[in-house]
């Protein structure tokens, strides 16, 4: 079956760090990739998706590339904020379903 | 994109009573999905609710602890049902706006604490 698996947190960075938070799926078909972001006390928010291989997912300095050679779509950021810490989860919908499979998701924490 | 609201936004209940979440979006969606959220855990589908059908159910869960409504193509709700601590949980509310790109929006949550 379709599953997601994310590096396990929390994940504690300075400030201006660089950001690497790991997610590889397992899924038939093609599936559409996402990462979505949860903020304290707030719902999901998309971050970024990409729908096919070697896409390059991007938005708010953050970066994810579908690898579908490594069935990787890892999230990165150049230099993180105080304001970026959140819970970030990885997802999948595959191929003409409308269901999405999330990861279990990754707590970062930005310290000043 | 699409402007999702719940109600209420938080709620601190009672065992064996029942609790119903209203979902309202800003637009007419085809498919709205019920999740939750358990304490530190990732999302778990728990029914897609489609306007003039019944909810289809994931696995683990059933109508009679979690009966939904879709009167229309904008609102549904959630009802959790004969309630016990073990349902103390964010209920997510989302919709599928964008149908070629299997894009989600999700409400704002309802965080759900059972005594």
């Amino acid at each position: 079956g379709n599953s997601v698996t994310q590096m396990e947190g929390p994940v504690t960075l300075s400030e201006e760090a660089f950001l690497t938070i790991n997610c590889t799926y397992t899924a038939t078909g093609y599936p559409s990739l996402f990462w979505y972001v949860q903020y304290p006390g707030e719902g999901l928010q998309l971050l970024l998706k990409a729908t096919k291989a070697d896409d390059k997912g991007s938005n708010k300095g953050f970066e994810a590339t579908y690898r579908k050679e490594t069935t990787s779509f890892h999230l990165e950021k150049g230099s993180v904020q105080v304001s970026d810490s959140a819970v970030y989860f990885c997802a999948l919908t595959n191929t003409g379903g409308f269901k999405t499979i999330f990861g279990a998701g990754t707590r970062l924490f930005v310290k000043a | 994109s699409a402007v999702i609201s719940q109600k209420p936004s938080r709620d601190i209940c009672q065992r064996g009573t029942s609790l119903t979440i209203q979902c309202q979006v800003d637009s007419q969606v085809t498919m709205m999905f019920w999740y939750r959220q358990q304490p530190g855990q990732s999302l778990t589908l728990i029914a897609t609710a489609n306007q003039g059908s019944e909810a289809t159910y994931e696995s683990g869960f059933v109508i009679d602890k979690f009966p939904i409504s879709r009167p229309n193509l904008t609102f549904s709700t959630l009802t959790v049902s004969n309630m016990s601590p073990e349902d103390s949980s964010i209920y997510l509310c989302s919709v599928d706006r964008e149908l070629s790109t299997d894009t989600q929006y999700f409400g704002p949550g309802t965080r759900l604490t059972v005594l």
